[in-house]
C-alpha cells in the first residue's frame, strides 16, 4: 500500500525565500507524480505533473524533481511571495488509472 | 473557469436524512471520476472509483452501502450519503480524468450533519 510523507508540515517564511518541500512515497512503481495547492476549504489545483520517465518540471517559480527510485520528490519555490501562502500537496499516481494518493501536505505561510 | 463542477458547495442535513452530491465534467466527457473526502487538516483519503455505466470500485474501509456512487453519464457522477450520521461531516472533493494524465479537481462539497 502507497504511503505519502510530506516534510515538513507547516512552514512560514518572510518573503522572497526560496524554499523546499519534501515529499517521500514507498512504493516507487509509480506512474507520475503530481503536485497540488489547495487553499483553505477550497478544491485542488494542479500545480506540475512529473511523469515517471521525468526527472523535472518547471512552471514559473516553481520547480519539481523526481527520484522515483529512492521515493522522493522535491517541490521548489523560488522567491516565495505571501500568494503562494496555501497547502501543497504530493500525489503520487498508481498505474494509468488517475487514482492518486495523498501525502498530509505542507502548510506554508508566506509572510508579507 | 472550473472544468469540474461540485454541487452543492454547502449542505447541512440531519442526522437519519441522505445526500446527494453532483460532480459534472464540464465541456469534456470523464469515463472515470474518483471521490475524495477530506477531515479538517488531514489529507484527501480516495474513497472511490467512479466509472460510467457500471458499478464503483470502493477502497478498503468504504462502506459501499452508505456511500452510494452512481456514474450515470459521461459527464456526471453521484455520491450519496446515506442515513448520515455527525461523524460522516467531512469535505468530499471529486476529481475527472481529462485526455490521458490530466486530472481535474471539484471545489468541493462541506457536508454537516446536525
Amino acid at each position: 500500500k502507497q504511503e505519502v510523507t510530506q516534510i515538513p508540515a507547516a512552514l512560514s517564511v518572510p518573503e522572497g525565500e526560496n524554499l523546499v518541500l519534501n515529499c517521500s512515497f514507498t512504493d516507487s512503481a509509480i506512474y507520475n507524480l503530481q503536485w497540488f495547492r489547495q487553499d483553505p476549504g477550497k478544491g485542488l489545483t494542479s500545480l506540475l505533473l512529473i511523469q515517471s520517465s521525468q526527472r523535472e518540471q518547471t512552471s514559473g517559480r516553481l520547480n519539481a524533481s523526481l527520484d522515483k527510485s529512492s521515493g522522493r520528490s522535491t517541490l521548489y519555490i523560488a522567491a516565495s511571495q505571501p500568494g503562494d501562502s496555501a497547502t501543497y500537496l504530493c500525489a503520487p499516481g498508481s498505474g494509468n488509472t488517475g487514482k492518486l494518493i495523498f501525502g498530509q501536505g505542507t502548510t506554508l505561510q508566506v509572510k508579507p | 473557469g472550473a472544468v469540474v463542477s461540485q454541487h452543492p458547495s454547502r449542505v447541512i442535513c440531519k442526522s437519519g436524512t441522505s445526500v446527494k452530491i453532483e460532480c459534472r465534467s464540464l465541456d469534456f466527457q470523464a469515463t472515470t471520476m474518483f471521490w475524495y473526502r477530506q477531515f479538517p487538516k488531514q489529507s484527501l483519503m480516495l474513497m472511490a472509483t467512479s466509472n460510467e455505466g457500471s458499478k464503483a470500485t470502493y477502497e478498503q474501509g468504504v462502506e459501499k452501502d452508505k456511500f452510494l456512487i452512481n456514474h450515470a453519464s459521461l459527464t456526471l457522477s453521484t455520491l450519496t450519503v446515506t442515513s448520515a450520521h455527525p461523524e460522516d461531516s467531512s469535505f468530499y472533493i471529486c476529481s475527472a480524468r481529462f485526455r490521458g494524465d490530466t486530472i481535474y479537481f471539484g471545489e468541493g462539497s462541506w457536508l454537516t450533519v446536525v
